[in-house]
């Protein structure tokens, strides 16, 4: 059963850079068939799709959040990794790695990790 | 303002059918993109419950299902169960966006 654990800091200073880290395991992160995700809720609010990578290198992000977001594949560690930065109070959430398919019904979001909540404060 | 629209609540009571859309257009629904739809439990991640518009992954029971319609889809939920009670999201791509794009969150309530 593939499971994905978030990691990385819970409290994050205003203009400064936020950094996740997803470990997977049960199932192979150099996967053609899928991709790697990130995706954040603030609190009492929906979802929104940060961005996503898969194993031959390509990346892809939200045009809202381009110019300050990097993310990373690591496949000797089985880790993506998520970069954030110039980070303010409105990126306040919930932040969920997970998975997608990348063949047939594209962009479907199989599994998820557990989500971890980073707040910015000073 | 979320790409795509959902309404912000519905409810019904048990046994009850009831029925979640998702609006889009034409550059995301509306030109063929499959449609995912997820339930969110409170305190937990989202769990996927219907893929590629009507397909439901192994476990999720047949009381869900998917339809899509021009821009739009739906979700349907029959034999209305108090576990039921949860926020669904629907979710698509938008090529004039180049984004992922998820539905505002609709809160079931089962009364």
């Amino acid at each position: 059963q593939l499971q994905l654990q978030e990691s990385g800091p819970g409290l994050v200073k205003p203009s400064e850079t936020l950094s996740l880290s997803c470990t997977v395991s049960g199932g192979a992160i150099s996967s053609s068939d899928h991709y790697w995700v990130w995706i954040r809720q603030p609190p009492g609010k929906g979802l929104e799709w940060i961005g996503s990578i898969y194993y031959i290198g390509g990346t892809f992000y939200n045009p809202s959040l381009k110019s300050r977001v990097t993310i990373s594949l690591d496949s000797s560690k089985s880790q993506f990794s998520l970069d954030l930065s110039s980070v303010t109070a409105a990126d306040t959430a919930v932040y969920y790695c997970a998975r997608a398919l990348r063949g047939t019904f594209r962009y479907s979001v199989d599994y998820w990790g557990h989500g971890t909540l980073v707040t910015v404060s000073s | 303002q979320s790409v795509l629209t959902q309404p912000p609540s519905v409810s019904g009571a048990p046994g009850q059918r009831v029925t979640i859309s998702c609006t889009g257009s034409d550059s995301n629904i509306g030109t063929g993109y499959d449609v995912h739809w997820y339930q969110q439990l409170p305190g937990t991640a989202p769990k996927l419950l219907m893929f590629g518009t009507t397909h439901r992954p192994s476990g999720v029971p047949d009381r869900f299902s998917g339809s899509k319609s021009g821009p739009s889809a739906s979700l349907a939920i029959t034999g209305l169960q108090a576990e039921d009670e949860a926020d669904y999201y629907c979710q698509s791509y938008d090529n004039s966006l180049s984004a992922w794009v998820f539905g505002g969150g609709t809160k079931l309530t089962v009364l």
